[in-house]
């Protein structure tokens, strides 16, 4: 186990709603980041932040936006749900300073949205 | 635009066989390249990391090597156990980025 942990492993919204996915660094990691995972594709980079602070994005809309905490704790929050939303969501853990910067995923939330 | 491909996009082969995953990239300046393993509806477990300074990284029966000059990167299993089974994820980072860029991985099937 990687010891990163994300809550919940699976969600049911309707389009319109808004979620929020939470996820739990490894510990002593200050960096976090986010990735959709379509069905059958890749990890799509969302964005990373770094000691509370957004330091990079991917191709989403605004609509898609992060926190993370000072125990460096990260939430995902997406609003306006579409259709395409629907994917495997990942976060993943790494120790920015380290130079080796492994990155530690967590299981995954599963969002289905109909 | 860094761009990963990975061939072939899918492979069954019998239990002890070895085998190679190929993975290729259009940006050669690249951080590291990281090697991962997905079981299906699951997250992604790291199984080897190369830097770009490094030539290839070996982890039990994996081996993984990288070619920076002609972009591409092979991850190569001796042995194959039916355990193997997995969708298996190349993915790079560029130098100077943030972003880490896969592929759409090789899904593999090892027959007992």
């Amino acid at each position: 186990e990687t010891g990163v942990t994300q809550s919940p492993t699976h969600l049911i919204k309707t389009r319109g709603q808004q979620v929020t996915l939470r996820c739990s660094s490894q510990s002593g990691h200050n960096t976090v980041s986010w990735y959709q995972q379509a069905l059958g594709q890749g990890p799509q980079f969302i964005f990373q932040y770094y000691r509370e602070e957004e330091n990079g994005r991917g191709n989403f809309p605004p609509r898609f936006s992060g926190l993370q905490f000072p125990n460096y704790s990260s939430e995902l929050n997406v609003n306006a749900l579409e259709l395409d939303d629907s994917a495997l969501y990942l976060c993943a853990s790494s120790l920015a300073s380290s130079g080796i910067e492994t990155q530690y995923f967590g299981p995954g939330t599963r969002l289905l949205v109909l | 635009k860094q761009e990963v491909t990975q061939i072939p996009a899918a492979l069954s082969v019998p239990e002890g066989e070895n085998l190679v995953l190929n993975c290729s990239f259009t940006d050669s300046a690249i951080y590291n390249l990281q090697w991962f393993r997905q079981d299906p509806g699951k997250g992604l477990t790291s199984l080897l990391l190369i830097q770009s300074s490094q030539r290839e990284q070996t982890s039990g029966r994996l081996n993984a090597s990288l070619d920076k000059s002609s972009g591409r990167s092979t991850l190569y299993i001796a042995a194959s156990q039916p355990g193997d089974s997995a969708t298996y994820l190349c993915a790079v980072r560029n130098t100077g980025g943030f972003k880490t860029i896969f592929g759409a991985g090789t899904r593999l099937f090892v027959k007992a």
